[in-house]
């Protein structure tokens, strides 16, 4: 079972905007409109940011939002702070109540 | 409230069966929608989904890992077990549990703190 497409990196300023892609196919990502965010700071656990391709949970800054086209999801977060510093995932429904994924993105503030 | 919090061995040998359980509360896992799913973090690498039980008690599996794993629930306990067996040193990781939000689609809302499991000999 292949994982979802991450960069490995990305970097922005403060105050930056940055975007994180999720690259998939058609039997999960570009399939299904179940693409969920997660960012995990060292030695936590994960925290939704967004589920349904681009809802917030309650409580999660607006500073972060998310988008799909086709194949590929994507995490935006614009205004980058110092606490935005964190491993983002993405996940994804993959037919038959199954779950994916992606390999994990670092973002640095610089 | 919803919380989660997984327990079992820390260490384990190669060739054993691992058991996990994840003791929840603040939900039910007989409400529609509702699911409990595990995913293990490797040391320093990415998340890996590995098997999610639903509230009408289907449960699913990751492919490369489905022959190795069995997902059970105790709804009166508020517990769900997740067992692995042939352990080997490349399953040394974090285990979370988390719960499935019922009303979005396939996310997961609330995690546990996660259990490290070490796999030698």
């Amino acid at each position: 079972q292949s994982a979802l497409t991450q960069p490995a990196s990305v970097s922005g300023s403060p105050g930056q905007s940055i975007t994180i892609s999720c690259t998939g196919t058609s039997s999960d990502v570009g399939g299904y409109n179940y693409v969920s965010w997660y960012q995990q700071h060292p030695g936590k656990a994960p925290k939704l940011m967004i589920y349904e391709v681009s809802n917030r949970p309650s409580g999660v800054s607006n500073r972060f939002s998310g988008s799909k086209s086709g194949n590929t999801a994507s995490l935006t977060i614009s205004g980058l702070q110092a606490e935005d510093e964190a491993d983002y995932y993405c996940s994804s429904y993959r037919s038959s109540r199954t779950l994916v994924f992606g390999g994990g993105t670092k973002l640095t503030v610089l | 409230q919803i919380t989660l919090k997984e327990s079992g061995p820390t260490l384990v040998k190669p060739t054993q069966t691992l058991t996990l359980t994840c003791t929840f509360s603040g939900f039910s896992l007989s409400t529609s929608g509702v699911g409990v799913g595990w995913i293990r973090q490797p040391p320093g690498k990415a998340l890996e989904w590995l098997a999610l039980i639903y509230w009408d008690d289907d449960k699913r599996y990751s492919p490369s890992l489905k022959s190795r794993l069995t997902i059970t629930k105790d709804t009166s306990k508020n517990q769900v077990v997740l067992t692995m067996t042939n352990m080997d040193p490349v399953d040394t990781a974090t285990y979370y549990c988390a719960h499935k939000a019922a009303n979005w689609n396939y996310a997961l809302d609330y995690w546990g703190q996660g259990a490290l499991v070490t796999v030698s000999s």
